[in-house]
């Protein structure tokens, strides 16, 4: 079965300082990992994703996140936060060996930048 | 860039109504999927489909049922609307041919009402 977790429904940050959006995930398999953002009265926007290589990677926005097999986690990162940064960030996992398209995504994390 | 787009922001509807949720994807995409979103829960996956006339129950599909006729439409029906279905829907394609690592596009999203 196929699981992800954000333990964090809310997280604060001031401006200008790094954030981080922690993500774990459950698969029988090896990992894909996807991040999305959602701003308000909006849909799902994609931020990025792990296939395989490098396990840090960079996406859209200035948002990296790392890859951590050892401690099943792909947490979502960015050095220096802006108040523009403030939504819904959802993680996702689908796994690699049951070929299924579908994504399983956790129950989000609000992330408010504080000016 | 991918447009994947919802026929209505905002729907309010009456219990016992049959209502349609239309979708429309202009990238030639393969997959399609329809998710609702509820705080607390993230996003479930309702039904995808990943051909014309071709569909796949989701983790949620009860109370709901899907058409695809051609393959740029993906359309949720609710047969018999009822509070429980008051959420966000969300439409989702992306590009298919069995693979796994493809990324999912959202559409805009569509806030339901059942009174």
């Amino acid at each position: 079965a196929q699981s992800v977790a954000q333990p964090e429904d809310q997280v604060n940050v001031a401006e200008g300082n790094p954030l981080t959006v922690k993500c774990t995930y459950s698969v029988s398999g090896n990992p894909y990992l996807f991040w999305y953002v959602q701003y308000p009265n909006r849909g799902l926007q994609f931020l990025l994703k792990y296939i395989t290589g490098d396990n840090l990677v960079k996406g859209s926005y200035g948002f990296e996140a790392e890859f951590n097999k050892s401690q099943t986690s792909f947490h979502l990162k960015k050095p220096s936060a802006l108040v523009s940064d403030s939504a819904l960030y959802f993680c996702a996992v689908r796994d690699r060996e049951t070929g299924a398209n579908n994504l399983f995504f956790g129950t989000g994390t609000r992330l408010t930048v504080i000016p | 860039d991918v447009k994947v787009t919802q026929s209505s922001r905002y729907l309010v509807k009456r219990t016992g109504e049959k209502v349609f949720l239309e979708c429309v994807q202009d990238m030639d995409h393969e997959n399609m999927f329809w998710y609702r979103q509820d705080p607390g829960l993230g996003l479930r996956l309702i039904y995808f489909s990943y051909d014309v006339k071709m569909k796949e129950k989701g983790d949620i599909p009860e109370g709901y049922s899907v058409s695809r006729e051609k393959k740029e439409r993906f359309s949720l029906i609710l047969e018999s609307a009822s509070t429980n279905q008051t959420s966000m829907y969300l439409c989702a394609s992306s590009l298919g041919l069995g693979t796994s690592t493809d990324t999912q596009y959202f559409g805009p999203g569509t806030r339901l009402t059942v009174l």
